[in-house]
């Protein structure tokens, strides 16, 4: 079993539609939670991360993390056609955000 | 400013060959990181360079693997007697610190295929 899973999709939605994306992971030493953007073709890039539990709220993207559960999500409210990317979730395996783990990636695809 | 520059973006190679990538680190970073992202696997982490030196190699699949810092700024990961199972996007990161809350800053891959 991998440390962090992550359903890799497709997921389709309508553009202005509300998009709902989640990892598990086993590590409950994990602290940080991030989530990377990545585009076709390009490297990822830093989205948003948060710490321990709780959410985190970043103009239409929001994180929640409920360690208890073992459970992250990242909601995109408003979703538009350039939100259109692979979304993974990560997590520092060590007090250094370089070294990660990394869910697998959902595909989002926004239709107009 | 410029970021993480990676060369070649794509490279074709045989079964048997040796490959050597290229990664130039976003000036003043400090940190250098190599992953890979396959299908089957997601993305993996593979070495970590801080200025010359790797404290943490422990993502190198096999003894085929190797990379090198020179000068703290650019790094070469070179792939020895390539195999098909090699073929997967090779990704370098820099950050500005190896520790603590330093975000990493990915170039945009070399494609490795081996045919």
């Amino acid at each position: 079993q991998k440390e962090v899973e992550q359903d890799p999709g497709p997921l389709s939605v309508p553009e202005g539609a509300i998009v709902s994306l989640n990892c598990t992971y086993s590590n409950s030493a994990f602290q940080y939670f991030m989530w990377y953007r990545q585009y076709s073709r390009k490297g990822p890039e830093l989205l948003m991360y948060t710490y321990s539990s709780g959410n985190k709220e970043d103009g239409r993207f929001t994180a929640q993390v409920d360690k208890s559960s073992k459970y992250i999500s990242l909601f995109i409210r408003d979703s538009q056609p350039s939100d259109s990317a692979t979304y993974l979730c990560a997590m520092p395996v060590s007090d250094s955000w370089g070294k990660l783990q990394f869910g697998a990636g959902t595909q989002v695809v926004v239709t107009p | 400013g410029a970021g993480v520059s990676q060369s070649p973006s794509n490279k074709v190679t045989e079964k048997g060959k040796d490959v050597e990538l290229r990664c130039d680190p976003i000036s003043g970073h400090t940190a250098l990181y190599w992953y890979r992202q396959s299908l089957g696997q997601g993305l993996e982490f593979l070495i970590y360079f801080q200025g010359n030196s790797a404290p943490d190699k422990s993502g190198l699949p096999s003894d085929r693997f190797s990379a090198e810092r020179t000068g703290g700024s650019v790094s070469t990961l070179t792939i020895q007697r390539t195999q098909q199972e090699d073929s997967a996007v090779y990704l370098c990161a820099s950050s500005r610190l190896g520790q603590g809350d330093s975000p990493l800053h990915f170039g945009n891959g070399t494609r490795l295929t081996v045919t």
